[in-house]
């Protein structure tokens, strides 16, 4: 039993290119969501989504696209990178037995 | 807009001392707080969640409380030991949406042997 998996673990993005990270959950949970934690500021909601084909904006949406399609799986999309967008990510999920949230090891991202 | 505040940056204490983490947070209007576990390189444990209408937790040496009117929690470790050297980060979620939860920037906490 896995968990919450990410990957990758670390990347290094050149500005202007485009990446993927992904989120992949075998608990059956129904709420996937995208934080991202730098120094100083804690952790911010990027997307978030409540089911399959139901996503929505958190506190830091722009640069950032997000689908689900399915329920184990929660992709976050970076178009364009920017430095601004250096930072660990993190994907948590839950499930509608309990409130807590269940955390990824995260994925550290250094654009250049 | 909901803020949450977490002094100090950071905490060090010989090991076996009981000591208190603060969290504060602007807006009463909260469904839950949550006192979470990072450890360098890794994810959040969820280690205590507090209802709105609760005014405390426990979980073995983890006692967290909640003053909802006041906007505050605190975390309270009972006999510290080494291993509980760990960020501790506090988030609410407010009472309307998804769990969209607000975060503090935590605490850094090294207990020293």
């Amino acid at each position: 039993n896995a968990g919450v998996t990410q990957t990758p673990k670390f990347q290094v993005l050149k500005t202007g290119q485009s990446m993927t990270l992904q989120c992949a959950q075998d608990m059956n949970h129904e709420y996937m969501s995208w934080y991202r934690q730098d120094p100083g500021m804690g952790l911010r909601l990027i997307h978030y989504s409540v089911g399959a084909g139901i996503t929505d904006q958190g506190e830091v949406p722009n640069g950032y696209n997000v689908s689900r399609s399915t329920t184990e799986d929660f992709p976050l999309r970076l178009l364009s990178a920017a430095p601004s967008q250096t930072s660990v990510y993190f994907c948590a999920t839950s499930g509608d037995r309990g409130p807590f949230l269940f955390f990824g090891e995260g994925s550290r991202l250094t654009v250049l | 807009k909901q803020e949450v505040t977490q002094i100090p940056a950071a905490l060090s204490v010989p090991e076996g001392e009981n000591l208190v983490l603060n969290c504060s947070f602007t807006d009463s209007a909260i469904y839950n707080l949550q006192w979470f576990r990072q450890d360098p390189g890794k994810g959040l444990t969820s280690l205590l969640l507090i209802q709105s209408s609760q005014r405390e937790q426990t979980s073995g040496r983890l006692n967290a409380s909640l003053d909802k009117s006041s906007g505050r929690s605190t975390l309270y470790i009972a006999a510290s030991q080494p291993g509980d050297s760990a960020t501790y980060l506090c988030a609410v979620r407010g009472i309307q949406g998804a769990q969209k939860l607000v975060f503090g920037q935590g605490t850094r906490l090294t207990i020293n042997p």
